[in-house]
C-alpha cells in the first residue's frame, strides 16, 4: 500500500518568503507528526495531530511556523518570513492511533533551502 | 525533559564483524524505545522497538534489550553485512507525551567488504 508522501521533495526559497510543505499520511492513520532534521542531527519534534486537532505543538520554534490538518488527513506545514536557519529536511510521519509504543511511518521528507 | 544519547560515529567495520551502537536515555516514567534506520537515499524506517523493561526487540539480525536499571537500549548485531551500511537513530516516546518522539543524533555505520 501507499506510504507517507510529502511534496515537494525539494524547495528553494529566498529569505523572507512564505512556504507550504504538504504531507499525505497513510490512509486511516489518525495521528500525524511533523519533525525537522538538520544536517548531522536526529529529527526534532515540531507538532503532533490527533485527527484534525493539534494535540501537541510544543516543538514549533516560533509563531512563524504553523500547521493545519483540516480534514484529518492531509497536513500542511506553513512557514512565514523564512530565515536561513529554517533550512533543513522537514519530515512527516503518521501512525494508526498515536499511542506511545506505536510505530511511526515516515515520509521521504522535504528538503528546504532558504537563500 | 526527555533526551537520548547515542554513541558518536562514524563507525566503520569489516563484513561479518560484531556491531554495538550504544544508546542511553533520560525520560519521565517508562518510555517506549525504538531504533530507526535510514539507508542511503531512503527515508527513516523502524528497525525494532521495545515497549517495556526487559523486552528485547529484534529484526533483520539486529537486537536491542530495554534495560531500565541502566537506562539503555544498545543495538547489536552478530555479523554485519555491507547492506547494513546506514545511519541508525535511537528514539523514545513516553506515555505523557505520546506523540512526541525524542531522537538521538544518529550513528553512521559503514561496512566494508
Amino acid at each position: 500500500g501507499a506510504g507517507v508522501s510529502q511534496t515537494p521533495s525539494n524547495k528553494v526559497t529566498e529569505k523572507g518568503k512564505y512556504v507550504e510543505l504538504r504531507c499525505d499520511p497513510i490512509s486511516g492513520h489518525t495521528a500525524l507528526y511533523w519533525y525537522r532534521q538538520s544536517l548531522g542531527q536526529g529529527p526534532e519534534f515540531l507538532i503532533y495531530f490527533q485527527g484534525t486537532g493539534a494535540a501537541d505543538d510544543s516543538g514549533l520554534p516560533n509563531d512563524r511556523f504553523f500547521a493545519v490538518r483540516p480534514e484529518g488527513s492531509v497536513s500542511t506545514l506553513k512557514i512565514q518570513r523564512t530565515e536561513r536557519g529554517d533550512s533543513a529536511v522537514y519530515l512527516c510521519a503518521s501512525s494508526l492511533r498515536g499511542g506511545p509504543g506505536e510505530t511511526q511511518y515516515f515520509g521521504p521528507g522535504t528538503r528546504l533551502l532558504v537563500l | 525533559g526527555n533526551s537520548v544519547t547515542q554513541m558518536e560515529g562514524p563507525v566503520t567495520l569489516s563484513e561479518e564483524a560484531f556491531l554495538t551502537i550504544n544508546c542511553t536515555y533520560t525520560a519521565t516514567g517508562y518510555p517506549s524505545l525504538f531504533w530507526y534506520v535510514q539507508y542511503p537515499g531512503e527515508g527513516l524506517q523502524l528497525l525494532l522497538k521495545a515497549t517495556k523493561a526487559d523486552d528485547k526487540g529484534s529484526n533483520k539480525g539486529f537486537e536491542a534489550t530495554y534495560r531500565k536499571e541502566t537506562t539503555s537500549f544498545h543495538l547489536e548485531k552478530g555479523s554485519v553485512q555491507v547492506s547494513d551500511s546506514a545511519v541508525y537513530f535511537c528514539a523514545l516516546s513516553d506515555r505523557t507525551n505520546a506523540g512526541k518522539s525524542t531522537f538521538g543524533d544518529g550513528t553512521t555505520l559503514t561496512v566494508k567488504p
